[in-house]
């Protein structure tokens, strides 16, 4: 009931086109979901996050679905350039003080120029 | 605005010897703090984090031991490495939910 499962484990996308990756948890607790961006050799970087009562965020190119009902979140990254290639993780989190996160187990994107 | 620090940024080290990973966070205070292990194209394992000054609480059972002797400071210290030691370790604090990382150090144990 801890998991969270992300979904593809690598993906390649043609420069221009959408990107999409799924996750999706069991815990109904978790009420944090965001997403980071990982380049080779660096630390992750907070991307977007969202929280259960909104549905979509946008920032810039990439957006956040999220669906409560069906236990769902996922990223789209629009427009994707061979820049956006990285590794890309989503987590969630539950209101309490620690905030721990439970990641997912990352997507490898490689966009194609 | 807050700053993170890591080191050091490369390590290798044989096995047996020990092991003492430093990160500052700079900016901000009281905050939670978190050590990450990655090995190699896979995830981030929750190590240890820690609330406030000596509170810290293990994820894992291990080798390794954290301490956190000043608000902004966390340390992960191993009294003898082993092989299955070796990763990308990452730092990261937070004052809500929003976790920032720190550069990470990459360690090889040899």
């Amino acid at each position: 009931q801890q998991q969270v499962k992300q979904s593809p484990q690598s993906l390649i996308v043609q420069k221009g086109g959408i990107s999409i990756i799924n996750c999706a948890y069991e815990n109904t607790a978790f009420d944090y979901f965001p997403w980071y961006q990982q380049f080779p050799g660096k630390g992750p970087a907070l991307l977007i996050a969202i929280r259960p009562d909104v549905s979509e965020k946008k920032e810039g190119r990439f957006t956040i679905s999220f669906n409560k009902s069906a236990k769902q979140f996922s990223l789209h990254i629009m427009d994707s350039q061979p820049g956006d290639s990285a590794t890309y993780f989503c987590a969630a989190s539950r209101p309490e003080g620690t905030y721990k996160y439970i990641f997912g187990t990352g997507t490898r994107l490689k966009v194609l120029a | 605005s807050q700053t993170i620090h890591q080191w050091p940024a490369t390590l290798v080290q044989p096995v047996g010897s020990p092991l003492s990973l430093e990160c500052t966070v700079e900016g901000t205070s009281n905050p939670n703090l978190y050590w990450y292990r990655q090995a190699a194209g896979r995830g981030l394992q929750l190590l240890f984090y820690s609330v406030g000054i000596g509170q810290i609480s293990s994820e894992v059972p291990q080798n390794l031991s954290a301490s956190r002797p000043q608000d902004r400071q966390f340390i992960l210290s191993s009294k003898k490495l082993l092989l299955s030691d070796s990763g990308f370790y990452l730092c990261a604090w937070s004052r809500g939910h929003e976790q920032y990382f720190g550069p990470g150090t990459r360690l090889t144990v040899t």
